[in-house]
């Protein structure tokens, strides 16, 4: 079975903290995405990433930057966090199938 | 551009009785849509996938799906529901052109099951 492993189910930040939210997936997946889920609003795509090195802005990428330095890692950086980034982030791969793999979310309180 | 409809936030049905869960998408070529489902706490589950072929797909815990192009739906059935079946469900549209695209989600339906 595929495994994707979000480092952390809780975290609670101070506004202004720099966090890093970091996501392992053990299928040598080249694509891999951070989501953001909130209330009514669904899953909205952060940043994507299709091979190291390489991303891709998705919807709502202002205010976060990713980092995919080994095929297997793909982060998602929050430069300095704020509330309004109080959020379940959820981290997914996939590779050749259209389908992709979701890790268990991070729920990310600031405050 | 892709985007994905799920009319109804939330809906309460009674155990034992069917379901059926609408979706709706926009995307200008033939999609790959799935439906995921997440429990409380947890990370999301893919349920069922319509990539081509046969239009009804079937999926895990008894679910079935219906790929209509000339309505660009894609709704979630179950003919009789069970307690565990309580969860929020998503819609999803891929791109069919290249395995690298990105997975577009609706805004989900929360189901709750009565009694």
């Amino acid at each position: 079975d595929v495994k994707v492993t979000q480092s952390s189910r809780y975290l609670v930040k101070r506004t202004g903290e720099k966090v890093f939210l970091e996501c392992v997936q053990d299928m040598d997946h080249e694509n891999m995405f951070w989501y953001r889920q909130d209330p009514g609003l669904g899953l909205r795509l952060i940043y994507f990433s299709y091979d190291v090195k390489m991303k891709e802005k998705g919807d709502i990428p202002e205010g976060y930057s990713v980092s995919r330095e080994k095929k297997e890692r793909f982060s998602l950086i929050l430069e300095s966090a704020s509330t309004n980034q109080t959020s379940m982030y959820l981290c997914a791969s996939k590779r050749g199938r259209p389908e992709a793999f979701f890790g268990q979310g991070t729920r990310l309180t600031v405050v | 551009a892709q985007s994905v409809t799920q009319p109804d936030i939330h809906i309460t049905v009674s155990e034992g009785a069917s379901l059926e869960l609408r979706c709706n998408y926009s995307y200008g070529a033939t999609p790959y849509l799935f439906w995921y489902v997440q429990s409380p706490g947890q990370g999301l589950q893919l349920l069922l996938k319509y990539f081509s072929g046969d239009t009804l797909v079937q999926g895990i815990k008894g679910f079935e799906a219906e790929f209509k192009r000339s309505q660009s739906s894609f709704n979630l059935r179950k003919p009789s529901v069970h307690w565990s079946d309580a969860a929020e469900y998503f819609c999803a549209v891929g791109s069919s052109y290249s395995s690298a695209s990105k997975i577009i989600f609706g805004s989900g339906t929360r189901l709750s099951i009565r009694p």
